[in-house]
């Protein structure tokens, strides 16, 4: 059965420093990687994705994410945080084991960008 | 743009009431789905519906039940809420197998007392 494992349920940055939020997974077929992205009193929004093909994916706001076999890792970056990148991030991994794409999703990584 | 739209923000219930979370979508998707989510754990799976009048069970049902007599609306049912439930419901849909992604809507804070 899939899995995801986001280590740090909490994560403060400086604004202009670097983001690094990390994802574990673990399936027995390849995956299918998700980061979403909420803000407060909101519901979640994709940040990116990998299905298939390059293993750098680029997603909005200028995070992007790297999908390292190996390492059975997604982590997701981002060169600079700005104020407004305060939020929670959800890693998810889609369950293949059915008709239906069900997400299995972390626990989520609340970050916070100090001045 | 794509619209998932969940009908209350905020619902506050007492134990025993019967509750109705809606959910509606404008986007001819064949799956949707309702979750919970709660601090610590993240998101987690109730109920999930891949065509009208069809449903299956989630990772934790127990106490929920949905309905899905129309492909826009999905709509998940607390039959006796406990405070246990009081939590963020999400609903989210999808298209098929082969467009990952799910949207989601805003979100209802539930809360019972």
């Amino acid at each position: 059965a899939q899995s995801v494992t986001q280590l740090g349920s909490h994560v403060s940055v400086s604004e202009g420093a670097l983001v690094l939020l990390r994802c574990n997974y673990s399936s027995s077929v390849p995956p299918y990687l998700f980061w979403y992205v909420q803000y407060p009193n909101q519901g979640l929004q994709l940040l990116l994705k990998y299905t298939t093909g390059a293993t750098l994916v680029k997603g909005i706001n200028g995070f992007e994410a790297e999908f390292k076999k190996s390492e059975t890792s997604f982590h997701l970056t981002k060169p600079s945080a700005h104020m407004s990148d305060a939020a929670e991030y959800f890693c998810a991994v889609s369950d293949q084991s059915g008709a239906t794409n069900k997400l299995i999703f972390g626990t989520g990584t609340l970050l916070a960008v100090q001045p | 743009d794509v619209k998932v739209t969940q009908s209350s923000r905020y619902l506050v219930k007492r134990t025993g009431e019967k509750v109705f979370l809606e959910c509606v979508q404008d986007m001819d998707h064949e799956n949707m789905f309702w979750y919970r989510q709660d601090p610590g754990l993240g998101l987690r799976l109730i109920y999930f519906s891949y065509d009208v009048k069809m449903k299956e069970k989630g990772d934790i049902p127990e106490g929920y039940s949905v309905s899905r007599e129309k492909k826009e609306r999905f709509s998940l049912i607390l039959e006796s809420a406990s405070t246990n439930q009081t939590s963020m419901y999400l609903c989210a849909t999808d298209i098929l197998r082969d467009d990952y992604g799910y949207t989601f809507g805003s979100g209802t804070r539930l809360t019972v007392v």
